[in-house]
């Protein structure tokens, strides 16, 4: 099993481009999660999907949005980046949450918009 | 809502010390409590997880952790700290039943002295 994939790993955007970050799990689990992680911020929840086709917002949604067309698949979109979103990204999964499920997380994906 | 503190941004401890890191929680019931590991460039590893029974948990890598409901505390503890466990440090408390999204703690860096 190769767990939670991500990516791409690194990437560099300019001021408003728009890209995607993948989030991959072979795992069969239900729920995945986006978060980000700035120096001594620790990993803030953006959003998250409780299965296919539901997501839901975390603690700081603005400027993404994601999708979960399929139950492996996790997506997060950035239509203009922002500097502001320089950021480490990180993607979990879990089976399910019952709240003592342990949670997954992908490498990262670092981000820096110039 | 639940909220984790962890008080110490920085750890520095020389191999072979032991290590405590300290997590203290704000929920209203029995939470779960989960510690998880970031080594340099990576996602997040649990080490080990709190959700009934025993108070002292064993956790992987030579870990521990105890749960003190009178000081809402889930300290983190190894008695001799070597080399690799130098990383970045994760506390995360989640709501018990229904469906939860667990919070974080902002980070404990630890730093090995040879």
């Amino acid at each position: 099993n190769a767990g939670v994939t991500q990516t791409p790993k690194f990437r560099v955007l300019k001021t408003g481009q728009s890209m995607t970050l993948l989030c991959a799990q072979d795992m069969n689990h239900e729920y995945m999660y986006w978060y980000r992680q700035d120096p001594g911020m620790g990993l803030r929840l953006i959003h998250y999907s409780v299965g296919e086709g539901t997501t839901a917002k975390g603690e700081v949604p603005d400027g993404y949005n994601v999708s979960r067309l399929k139950k492996q698949n996790f997506l997060l979109g950035l239509e203009s980046a922002a500097p502001s979103q320089t950021s480490v990204y990180f993607c979990a999964s879990s089976r399910i949450t019952s709240g003592q499920e342990t949670q997954y997380f992908g490498p990262g994906t670092r981000l820096l918009v110039l | 809502a639940q909220s984790v503190t962890q008080p110490d941004i920085h750890i520095t401890v020389s191999e072979g010390a032991s290590l405590e890191l300290r997590c203290n929680y704000s929920y209203g019931a029995t939470p779960y409590l989960f510690w998880y590991v970031q080594s340099p460039g990576q996602g997040l590893q649990l080490l080990l997880k709190y959700f009934s029974g025993d108070t002292l948990v064993q956790g992987i890598k030579g870990f521990e952790a105890e749960f003190k409901r009178s000081q809402s505390s889930f300290n983190l503890r190894k008695p001799s700290v070597h080399w690799s466990d130098a990383a970045e440090y994760f506390c995360a408390v989640g709501a018990v039943g229904g469906s939860y999204i667990p919070t974080f703690g902002r980070g404990t860096s630890l730093i090995v002295h040879p």
